[in-house]
């Protein structure tokens, strides 16, 4: 198996403009995850869905943020505007969901430069 | 939500020596996992042990979930050990995982 695939694995953009990242599950996992890290905050849930559907979302920082995932394979974070706050490294990470079975794999992540 | 505290935060050890990392949780798990994340970034799986005792090569991890903690075990160090130990749990009815602050380790020749 391919893993968790992000792209892109780097991203440097100014502030004010609309970032999008993108995620490819682990094949026959039914959760998705997006977490951000920085020094200040570390590791970070910001939302994550079952089958498709968001689930919890309490960890987006504000209206800047939103998600999709418009099937099975897919998922993008986006954020417009983007402010230097955002500056931070992206995970997406998969598993399936069940009892005593739901271990997480976590993507390369995208590293976000934001100027 | 659910509180995760890593010891020590800090570590350097020299090559050849063992070390044991811990990690604690203020409330039932249903999820605990280790992580390495290597100076490029990457987040690493090591282990998924939400209870029991489990090894692998020259690490190995325990959870006691009755008492709140689990430990990880590294053996005879080596320098690719360096890096960032994650511990992770999740708990209740969603799978999402809270991380603890991580343990930076420096394994010097």
């Amino acid at each position: 198996d391919a893993g968790v695939i992000q792209s892109p694995r780097h991203e440097v953009t100014e502030m004010g403009q609309e970032v999008t990242l993108r995620c490819k599950p682990i094949s026959g996992h039914n959760s998705l995850f997006w977490y951000r890290q920085t020094m200040m905050r570390g590791l970070e849930l910001l939302i994550y869905f079952n089958n498709n559907v968001p689930i919890d979302d309490s960890g987006m920082p504000e209206d800047r943020f939103s998600a999709k995932m418009p099937n099975a394979s897919f998922s993008t974070l986006k954020i417009q505007p983007s402010e230097p706050r955002d500056s931070a490294v992206y995970f997406c990470a998969s598993s399936f969901r069940a009892p005593l079975a739901n271990e997480q794999f976590f993507g390369p992540g995208t590293r976000l430069t934001v100027l | 939500g659910i509180q995760v505290e890593q010891s020590p935060p800090d570590l350097i050890l020299q090559e050849g020596a063992n070390s044991t990392l811990r990690c604690n949780f203020s409330d039932s798990v249903n999820n605990l996992q280790w992580f390495h994340q290597n100076p490029w970034g990457q987040l690493i799986n090591l282990f998924y042990i939400p209870s029991g005792t489990k090894q692998n090569g020259r690490l190995s991890a325990t959870t006691v979930a009755t008492e709140r903690y689990s430990l990880l075990y590294i053996s005879s160090s080596q320098t690719t050990d360096s890096g960032v130990y994650f511990c992770a749990v999740g708990s209740g009815g969603g799978n999402k995982l809270t991380f603890g602050t991580g343990t930076q380790l420096k394994v010097e020749l």
